[in-house]
């Protein structure tokens, strides 16, 4: 089957920096892609990996292993506004997206 | 421009009813999707279209049927809700492409009684 894990809940302090791990299990891949979700509202793009290695963005930075199906979401700088769920997501041969269950990042003052 | 957009935002209905979901985009956008999220499980997808006058089914497809009359509109129908369909609905599209993002509807909660 097709599998997609991320931890169930973070905590943060304003200002540190946070790392969110998602590990995956798909029949095939072609890219994986974060997005953010506010409570009550709908996820929006953060970024998209098809290639081993680091893609910067601001203040958000996403990593992906291919050989270890693992990726992470770096978040710097964090301010209150980044307190929401995050969900990883993986495109897989047919070409549809796998979804994680997503991770609620609670940041504190 | 509007970008996607969903109706009705809630609803409640009594098991047995049935209603439909519209979702109309303005963005030119040939791939539609129709998600659920419920608490604890990631998205899972419903019915899709690749075009206009297409659909296809997804990983959680009975009890709901679509149409796409209109490439700009995605219909999501509930013949006889039954309280397992109580759930947020989003509808999504995208371009076709494989490093396409998806962009989201604003949702719509469905609660059956």
């Amino acid at each position: 089957g097709q599998n997609i894990d991320q931890p169930t809940e973070m905590t943060a302090t304003e200002g540190a920096i946070v790392q969110i791990n998602c590990t995956y299990q798909t029949s095939g891949f072609n890219g994986l892609f974060w997005y953010q979700q506010h409570a009550g509202e709908a996820p929006t793009f953060l970024s998209y990996n098809v290639l081993d290695g680091l893609e910067e963005k601001g203040r958000f930075s996403s990593f992906l292993s291919r050989s270890k199906g693992y990726s992470y979401l770096l978040l710097k700088e964090l301010q209150m506004k980044d307190s929401a769920s995050y969900l990883c997501a993986v495109r897989d041969s047919n070409y549809q997206l796998i979804w994680g269950a997503g991770t609620k990042l609670i940041i504190k003052p | 421009n509007a970008g996607v957009t969903q109706t009705p935002k809630f609803r409640v209905l009594k098991t047995g009813q049935s209603m439909t979901l519209l979702c109309a985009q303005d963005m030119n956008h040939e791939y539609m999707y129709w998600y659920r999220q419920d608490p604890g499980m990631g998205l899972r997808l419903i019915h899709y279209s690749v075009g206009e006058g297409t659909t296809a089914k997804g990983e959680v497809p009975d009890g709901y049927n679509v149409s796409r009359l209109k490439k700009q509109n995605f219909l999501l129908g509930l013949e006889s809700a039954a309280p397992s369909q109580t759930s947020v609905y989003f509808c999504a599209t995208d371009e076709g492409r494989e490093y396409n993002e998806q962009f989201f509807g604003p949702g719509t909660r469905l609660t059956v009684l």
